[in-house]
């Protein structure tokens, strides 16, 4: 099966410039993920979607981030304005986890290597 | 809440070398567990996972891992290290009640010795 795309790869901008990533999940993966991976640091949930619907977005600093799953299938994720504390490197996963059935590892995606400036 | 703590942010071995990699829980109901490999410029690859199931799970790339439940502790273990298996290690732990949400540790960088 063809993994998690995600795009861009890498992105460099000014601070208060605005950014948007995207993600493309498995087919049939009914959970997505955004998750924040600073370096030096394991990666940090941002945001969890079941289809098209928020599960978890505690961690999203949404003053600046946004993020939305239409239809279901593929999600972005937006900072609106990037501050320099964004750079990191920004990882989608999916997963065919449906309501409480948390016995499957994700797939991930590569991720997109934000750096601003 | 449920957190893992990952002891040694950089492990070094040498070639052949068993790898042992750390990895402690905690969580207020019954964990699974997961390893993840992240190779330069990648994203996560699972490892291996603990869902309850045997204790000693075997993963992908000759390693393994043992859930013990009294140490509260999930060690990565490989008998003999790969130059290729160069690559930072992280741990992972959530739970089967209500939406899974995974929560990682730090990671590990292990460094594989000629």
């Amino acid at each position: 099966e063809a993994g998690v795309a995600q795009s861009p790869r890498y992105k460099i901008i000014e601070k208060r410039q605005s950014v948007a990533f995207w993600c493309n999940p498995i087919s049939g993966h009914a959970t997505l993920y955004w998750y924040q991976q600073i370096l030096g640091q394991g990666p940090k949930l941002l945001i969890q979607f079941q289809n098209n619907g928020v599960v978890d977005d505690s961690q999203l600093p949404k003053d600046r981030f946004s993020a939305e799953r239409l239809k279901g299938v593929d999600s972005t994720l937006k900072i609106q304005p990037a501050k320099l504390e964004d750079s990191a490197v920004y990882l989608c996963a999916s997963s065919r986890i449906l309501g409480t059935r948390a016995n499957y590892g994700y797939t991930f995606g590569s991720g997109t290597r934000l750096t601003v400036v | 809440a449920q957190s893992v703590t990952q002891l040694g942010s950089h492990v070094s071995v040498s070639e052949g070398a068993l790898v042992l990699l750390r990895c402690n829980y905690s969580s207020s109901v019954p964990p699974y567990l997961f390893w993840y490999v992240q190779y330069p410029n990648q994203g996560l690859q699972l490892l291996l996972k603990y869902t309850s199931a045997a204790t000693l799970v075997k993963g992908i790339n000759g390693f393994e891992a043992e859930f013990k439940k009294s140490e509260t502790s999930f060690h990565l273990t490989k008998p003999s290290a790969h130059m290729s298996d160069a690559a930072e290690y992280f741990c992972a732990v959530t739970h089967s009640g209500g939406y899974q949400k995974v929560t990682f540790g730090i990671g590990t960088k292990l460094q594989v010795i000629p």
